[in-house]
């Protein structure tokens, strides 16, 4: 596709139960990153994967989130036992090196019920 | 750890006005800083991209200017209109670190 593009765009879950939210990065580029914006918050990074090296995970809130990335494509971010503190919007962004311009998915909005 | 700080946090303008945006980061150990623009329920829009090594970046009506040694750039937007209106975000990508550090935006409105 042209660009990043993030699926679902809307998920509703209740309290306890796992999601899966999916990113599909445009074609070629080696890093994907993983944000969070809460409601009226600035951008909270998750995490960063560059190639075929380890994941820097330093942004994840605790040990219910996990990602990651296969082929060096596609990643899915999976948040386990959801809390409603996790309802947030999802963002996902690639570029096509760590120093290039970023380019950003139109994110997957969580909520937890 | 690296702060950036916008300024103001909303502006109001009319239609027509040429206005300045502004980003200061605390860490100058930086290799890039882009500007986005955010609408409300969406996501994120490129910009522009400075590179360290670069002064300014034009697009159309916006210019991005990098002082790295003082830590600011600005975003002016010529001739503003209407469809401006939106969150304008700037986010460094750090030397140390592998991830853009955004700053809390600037909610413009131009008033038509």
């Amino acid at each position: 596709g042209a660009g990043v593009s993030q699926s679902p765009s809307n998920k509703v879950t209740e309290k306890g139960k796992d999601v899966e939210l999916r990113c599909d990065p445009i074609s070629g580029h080696t890093a994907l990153y993983w944000y969070r914006q809460s409601l009226g918050q600035g951008l909270e990074f998750l995490i960063y994967f560059q190639g075929n090296s380890a994941p820097d995970k330093s942004g994840l809130p605790s040990d219910r989130f996990s990602a990651e990335r296969t082929g060096g494509s596609v990643s899915t971010l999976t948040i386990q036992r959801t809390q409603q503190e996790d309802s947030a919007v999802y963002l996902c962004a690639s570029s096509f090196t760590i120093d290039t311009e970023a380019f950003f998915g139109q994110g997957t909005r969580l909520t937890v019920v | 750890k690296q702060e950036v700080t916008q300024i103001p946090a909303a502006l109001s303008v009319p239609e027509g006005e040429n206005l300045v945006l502004n980003c200061s980061f605390t860490d100058s150990a930086i290799y890039n800083l882009q500007w986005f623009r955010q609408d409300p329920g969406k996501g994120l829009t490129s910009l522009l991209l400075i590179q360290s090594s670069q002064r300014e970046q034009t697009s159309g009506r916006l210019n991005a200017s990098l002082d790295k040694s003082s830590g600011r750039s600005t975003l002016y937007i010529a001739a503003s209109q209407p469809g401006d209106s939106a969150t304008y975000l700037c986010a460094v990508g750090l030397l140390n670190g592998n991830k853009l550090v955004f700053g809390a935006g600037t909610i413009l409105r131009v008033k038509s």
